[in-house]
């Protein structure tokens, strides 16, 4: 049973940058994608992108383009995401889950299984 | 975008009644080809990532209690517990897979005992 194991809670300054870790054990990690998905304090869930580690290649939601990098370290089985410019709204839980692939050649996935235990970033001067 | 939309809000049911969520699309999530509506339900309790119970729109995920069921096609779907519990207080996701750049979820239904 595949467990996705995240970095530990961080407090940034506005305008600075985060990095979180995300650890699969337990199951394959190649041929799945990982997602981050975020949620504010009392609010929803938002997809952030995701990454195929075996192409290597993200996909990012419009909202975070050219805030967000997500990268996966296959030898670690390890997805990360950055984001930078950090400001006060992104202060949030993070999640990394896994999804299958149901079709690669556009980017088709699934739904999302496991999740991470969530990754508290606080944003503040 | 494929919009989700999600009612009630919130609802509180008693202990052993059936509780009932909906959620729509803003664009059919049905695949001709296949037959499949490409639409999951989760649920999340406070403090706890979310846990997928059922995907396919209707398909429960393993180990996830009988007395939840998904229904529905194309753009409209139901979640719907036939006896509420204790351990089912919750706030209840759906979210499409139909176009996943971006994947979208709905805005979520709180559900409580009353």
């Amino acid at each position: 049973q595949v467990q996705l194991v995240q970095s530990g809670a961080e407090v940034k300054k506005p305008g600075s940058s985060v990095k979180v870790s995300c650890k699969a054990s337990g199951g394959t990690f190649s041929s799945y994608a990982i997602s981050w998905v975020r949620q504010a304090p009392g609010q929803g869930l938002e997809w952030m992108g995701g990454i195929i580690p075996i192409f290597g290649t993200a996909n990012y939601a419009q909202k975070f383009q050219g805030r967000v990098t997500i990268t996966t370290d296959e030898s670690t089985s390890t997805a990360y995401m950055e984001l930078s410019s950090l400001r006060s709204e992104d202060t949030a839980v993070y999640y990394c889950a896994r999804s299958i692939v149901l079709r690669y050649f556009d980017w088709l996935l699934g739904w999302f299984d496991p999740w991470g235990q969530g990754t508290l970033v606080t944003v503040s001067s | 975008d494929i919009v989700m939309t999600q009612s009630p809000d919130s609802l509180a049911v008693s202990l052993g009644e059936r509780a009932t969520i909906n959620c729509k699309s803003s664009q059919s999530v049905l695949y001709s080809s296949n037959n499949k509506n490409y639409l999951a339900w989760y649920q999340q309790k406070p403090g706890q990532p979310p846990k997928l119970l059922i995907y396919w729109a209707s398909t429960r995920e393993s180990g996830v209690p009988d007395r939840f069921s998904g229904s529905g096609s194309g753009t409209d779907f139901t979640l719907t517990i036939s006896s509420l519990q204790a351990e089912d207080v919750a706030v209840y996701y759906c979210q499409q897979y139909y176009s996943t750049l971006p994947f979208t979820f709905g805005p979520g239904t709180k559900v409580d005992i009353k």
